[in-house]
């Protein structure tokens, strides 16, 4: 089982609707919790962090975490067709700062 | 604004050379360190380091080695390129405070080719 697991994709959404990515951890002791967005060819780029359970909103990102079930999403809203990217999910387990990433989800916003 | 900053962009190696990437930061992070990103395997931790003098290896550190020179720089050797190490590297800062981190900030990336 992999420490952090992702739907490769691609998600296909319309433009305007709402994007829902999910991702699933392992390790019960994880305790803070990122997305990051990655366009073709570039380098990962932070959008959202969160560390308690629930919903965490900015802008039209929200991050919703539930410790229990070991699970993290991100619902992106009023999809753009510049929000066409792969999305990683990352994790920081209890001991020590280092982020472990899933293999992240390609969404594609068609106009 | 420079974040974290690696040289070069872009290196082509023939099987067996040696060559070191450059990373430096300029937001006084404590936390440095190393990926490698392959397509289908996702970001993998070669190297970190937890504060200035201090290394540790990741989950895939086998022909790699690091130097943290200053609180600033953190470069990755690679003593005997091979074609396995093709790949984009990336190197990452991040600053915790106690229990929180803040997330990592990650440089543009070193596309490197072994043939």
């Amino acid at each position: 089982q992999k420490e952090v697991e992702q739907n490769s994709g691609p998600l296909s959404v319309p433009e305007g609707a709402i994007a829902s990515l999910n991702c699933t951890y392992s390790d019960r002791g994880s305790q803070s919790f990122f997305w990051y967005r990655q366009y073709s060819g570039k380098s990962p780029e932070l959008i959202m962090s969160i560390y308690s359970n629930g919903d965490k909103e900015d802008g039209r990102f929200t991050a919703q975490l539930n410790k229990a079930s070991q699970y993290v999403s991100l619902l992106i809203r009023d999809s753009q067709p510049s929000d066409s990217a792969t999305y990683l999910c990352a994790v920081i387990r209890a001991a020590g700062n280092k982020l472990t990433f899933g293999g992240g989800t390609r969404v594609l916003v068609k106009p | 604004n420079a974040g974290v900053t690696q040289t070069p962009k872009f290196q082509v190696l023939k099987t067996g050379q040696s060559m070191t990437l450059q990373c430096a930061q300029d937001m006084n992070h404590n936390s440095m360190y190393w990926y490698r990103q392959d397509p289908g395997m996702g970001l993998r931790l070669i190297y970190y380091s937890a504060s200035e003098g201090t290394t540790d290896k990741g989950e895939v550190p086998n022909g790699y080695n690091v130097s943290r020179l200053n609180k600033r720089e953190f470069s990755l050797r690679l003593e005997s390129a091979a074609p396995s190490q093709t790949s984009v590297y990336f190197c990452a800062s991040s600053e915790a405070w106690g229990r929180v981190n803040y997330g990592y900030t990650f440089g543009s990336g070193t596309r490197l080719t072994v043939v």
